[in-house]
């Protein structure tokens, strides 16, 4: 089965301007969990989403949206960006809802990340 | 607010030895999962090994072990027979159990290891 993937791997931008990164979980998967990871504030929630819905989001501004498809494919989008949004997003999905253990639907596996940069 | 703590913000093992890295946590809650990840060079997240609170046996995977003191609130890793590609940051990450299972990971600050040759 393939992992997560996220596209871009790597990105640049500028004050001002908005991002939009993507994530496919492993198939079958239906809950996406988003994680931003800075030197300074160490791994941070975002936001999750199951069955195309946010269902808990952590302390970020508005700037920080998501969304999520029906293939449960996820976008997160940032606007506006500022210095402090430089860091790695990580994306994680679960199998929740699917037959099996509760410990296996309930672990998140992670993607290789994106690191953004703003100039 | 549930919070972790990895209070060895770096340790360092010689190959083929054992090391044990800390983590403790908070919480109010009864029932939890427990997760140590690795991250190395490439950033990708990787899980090593996870707990169920309620269950008292200490989990295992091949070279990596937990020992697991709920009372203590206690939850370290031990690395036998380390090896090179043991090298990475490790994160101790804590999860309340909720009925949608919408809850998010509370991680720590990391503990980076060094493999010596």
């Amino acid at each position: 089965k393939a992992g997560v993937t996220q596209t871009p791997r790597y990105l640049i931008k500028t004050r001002g301007q908005q991002v939009t990164l993507s994530c496919s979980p492993i198939s079958g998967h239906r809950s996406v969990s988003w994680y931003q990871q800075t030197p300074g504030q160490g791994l941070q929630f975002l936001f999750e989403y199951f069955s195309e819905t946010q269902r808990n989001k952590g302390n970020f501004p508005g700037r920080f949206s998501g969304r999520q498809f029906s293939n449960s494919r996820s976008e997160m989008n940032v606007s506006t960006l500022e210095l402090g949004d430089s860091a790695l997003y990580l994306c994680a999905s679960s199998s929740l809802g699917l037959a099996g253990e509760l410990l296996d639907q309930e672990t998140q596996y992670f993607g290789p990340g994106t690191r953004l940069l703003v100039l | 607010a549930q919070t972790v703590t990895q209070s060895q913000p770096e340790m360092s093992v010689q190959e083929a030895e054992t090391v044990t890295l800390s983590c403790t946590y908070d919480t109010s809650e009864s029932d939890y999962y427990l997760f140590w990840y690795k991250q190395p060079p490439s950033r990708q997240m990787i899980l090593v090994i996870r707990q169920e609170a309620y269950k008292q046996q200490n989990a295992t995977e091949n070279r990596f072990s937990v020992n697991f003191q709920k009372a203590a609130k206690s939850f370290s890793l031990k690395i036998s027979d380390s090896q090179l590609g043991d090298a990475a940051m490790y994160f101790c990450a804590y999860r309340r159990i909720t009925n949608f299972g919408n809850e998010k990971l509370t991680f720590g600050t990391g503990t980076r290891l060094t493999i010596i040759p």
